[in-house]
């Protein structure tokens, strides 16, 4: 099946500081989405982009898809930015819906 | 966008006795999901909810051990049955909505420990 690989595994930061996360997929992919998971578990929706660019307030993401990657970027980063970020794709072979998750990146910004 | 409301958000559990988690969608979704997150770990799929028949089960889990019920397009139950401390997890369900292409949405995740 799919593969996905996320980088670093863990960040810490320092507030206000800017940082850039990594996903790789083996393969083609119908969806890619970014969470944020809270310290209370709660995953939430940062962007749904199988490919081209987004932007959402001091963050943005880019997927290029031909080369099957994505990238996160946190601009000016806060405390409240702290926690997992997971990316997950849907495989393009597979279930719809189905997400298969990376292993996270543990972001911690200290004040 | 869609909402999943999920409950309980967490609970302290004895070993050998069941619980049953709750996912309300506040609009009809074509798919639901159920996944695992043990302490420390990414998502892992437990089963796709079926509207209608019987859950698809992914290799390691069984039905006797997560029943899965889904009576309608908007509502969903997971039970973890027969708890161990192994079960100690966050269960996560989500939905697809196919009218915003395939972004899946979560519920707020139920944390379980057991004692």
């Amino acid at each position: 099946g799919i593969q996905v690989e996320q980088s670093p595994p863990d960040l810490i930061l320092q507030e206000g500081a800017n940082s850039t996360l990594r996903c790789n997929f083996s393969d083609s992919v119908n969806n890619l989405q970014w969470f944020h998971q809270n310290p209370w578990g709660q995953l939430i929706n940062l962007f749904y982009i199988p490919s081209g660019t987004k932007q959402n307030g001091r963050l943005s993401a880019t997927t290029v898809a031909t080369e099957r990657y994505s990238l996160l970027y946190i601009s000016s980063s806060q405390t409240t930015d702290s926690g997992v970020y997971f990316c997950a794709v849907e495989d393009y072979g597979g279930s719809q819906g189905n997400l298969i998750f990376g292993k996270g990146t543990k972001l911690s910004v200290k004040p | 966008s869609a909402v999943i409301s999920q409950k309980p958000s967490r609970d302290i559990c004895q070993r050998g006795t069941s619980l049953t988690i709750q996912c309300q969608v506040d609009s009809q979704v074509t798919m639901m999901f159920w996944y695992r997150q043990q302490p420390g770990q990414s998502l892992t799929l437990i089963a796709t909810a079926n509207q209608g028949s019987e859950a698809t089960y992914e290799s390691g889990f069984v039905i006797d051990k997560f029943p899965i019920s889904r009576p309608n397009l908007t509502f969903s139950t997971l039970t973890v049955s027969n708890m161990s401390p192994e079960d100690s997890s966050i269960y996560l369900c989500s939905g697809w909505l196919p009218d915003r292409g395939t972004e899946a949405f979560f519920g707020q995740g139920t944390r379980l420990t057991v004692v």
